[in-house]
Formats: C-alpha cells, sequence, structure tokens
C-alpha cells in the first residue's frame, strides 16, 4: 500500500462547480498534512496546511479525518486558473521526510 | 525576497557519468530538501538537509549523495547515471521542520 493515495483523475468540471479530492495516508502516527498545488511543467507550491479542526482559505476548505486517516481538499466555485494538479501532502512523525502522493489532476471548462 | 534558485536548469549527460545539481535556500531558511520528479510520477524524497547535516535520506541507492554547506546551500550528487536518473530534480527550503517548502524550478537532468 503507498504512504499516500490520491485519484489521479482528471476531474474535469465546468466553471463554479464544487469538486472535493480525497487523500489516504497509511502512517497513522503521521503529524501534519499540506496540500500543494503544481501547474504544468512547473514547481509545486504550498496551498495550504491542513489542520485538525479543518480551515478554509477563500474557496479552499481542507479537512482532516484522524481516525479514518483521508484529508480531503474542497474547491468552491472553480475558476479556470484553478486547473492544476493536486498534491496531498503527509509529514509522518514530523521527520522532515515530506511524502507526496501522486496528486490529483483537476481541469476546469468554461 | 529571492526564491530557491536552483542550477543548472538542463543538463545532459551519459550513462557512467556524474552529475552535480546545486540549490540556494530562501534567505532565513536552513532546512533543504531534495526530490526526484521523474515523467508521470509523483514527487519522491531524496534527502533532507539542515544545519549542514544530513536529516533524513529516501528509499534511493548511496549513488545519490549531497551536502549542505555553512551558507545553508546544498548540492546534489548522482554518481555512474544510469537512464533511468533522468528526472526533474526540485530542491525546496523552508524553516526547520515546518513542512511548507518552497520550491525551485528544478534542475532537469536527462542521461542518454
Amino acid at each position: 500500500r503507498k504512504e499516500v493515495e490520491q485519484d489521479p483523475g482528471p476531474f474535469n468540471v465546468p466553471e463554479g462547480a464544487t469538486v472535493a479530492f480525497n487523500c489516504t495516508y497509511s502512517n497513522s502516527a503521521s503529524q501534519s498534512f499540506f496540500w500543494y498545488r503544481q501547474d504544468c511543467r512547473k514547481e509545486p507550491k504550498l496551498l495550504m496546511s491542513v489542520y485538525s479542526s479543518g480551515n478554509e482559505d477563500g474557496r479552499f476548505t481542507a479537512q482532516l479525518n484522524r481516525a479514518s486517516q483521508y484529508i480531503s481538499l474542497l474547491i468552491r466555485d472553480s475558476k479556470l486558473s484553478d486547473s492544476a494538479t493536486y498534491l496531498c501532502v503527509v509529514n509522518p512523525s514530523n521527520t522532515g521526510k515530506l511524502i507526496f502522493g501522486q496528486g490529483t489532476t483537476l481541469q476546469v471548462k468554461p | 525576497e529571492a526564491g530557491v534558485t536552483q542550477s543548472p536548469t538542463h543538463l545532459i549527460k551519459t550513462r557512467g557519468q556524474q552529475a552535480t545539481l546545486r540549490c540556494s535556500p530562501i534567505s532565513g531558511h536552513t532546512s533543504v530538501y531534495w526530490y526526484q520528479q521523474a515523467l508521470g510520477l509523483g514527487l519522491q524524497f531524496l534527502l533532507w538537509y539542515d544545519e549542514g547535516e544530513e536529516r533524513n535520506r529516501g528509499n534511493f541507492p548511496p549513488r545519490f549523495s549531497g551536502r549542505q554547506f555553512p551558507n545553508y546551500s546544498s548540492e546534489l550528487n548522482v554518481n555512474a547515471l544510469e537512464l533511468e536518473d533522468s528526472a526533474l530534480y526540485l530542491c525546496a527550503s523552508s524553516r526547520y521542520g515546518t513542512g511548507e517548502l518552497f520550491f525551485g524550478e528544478g534542475s532537469r537532468l536527462t542521461v542518454l
């Protein structure tokens, strides 16, 4: 089983749609979690950290479910500019060895 | 503020040669990470350095090595290059252990 698993997609949605991505992780001792965004042929960029209580940043909401070992990202009112690959990232035991999922590709269509 | 810078942008080598990739972190960041991203694959953790020491290592053979200098810049060395080493090598920096990484644009290594 992979340490971090994501549905690769692609998710094709119209502008204005709400889309949700899930990610599961295998190490129950994992301490911190993140979502990164990677545009085509660009470097990954931090989108948001994921806190136990859940957190929201504008149109983006991240949730953590420790019991089921999954993380989710919800994007509301999708924009064309949201088209990218979204990477789920887990930091097991704060070792610095951040584990990246394969990424979920989102295509927002006009 | 300058971001993470990597050099060279592109590098072409032949099998058996050695490659050296360089990375300068954001000012104030002491941690440097190296990741490999092969075509169509996710980011694979290679190495983590902090304060000049190797703190953690991914599942790569010993011919992948590196170091961090007193000014926190880092270099990644790949010896005895193999075709499957062809990939984008990404360097990232952070304040110690935060997990909030800032990536450079990467060095694309092609092994012929």
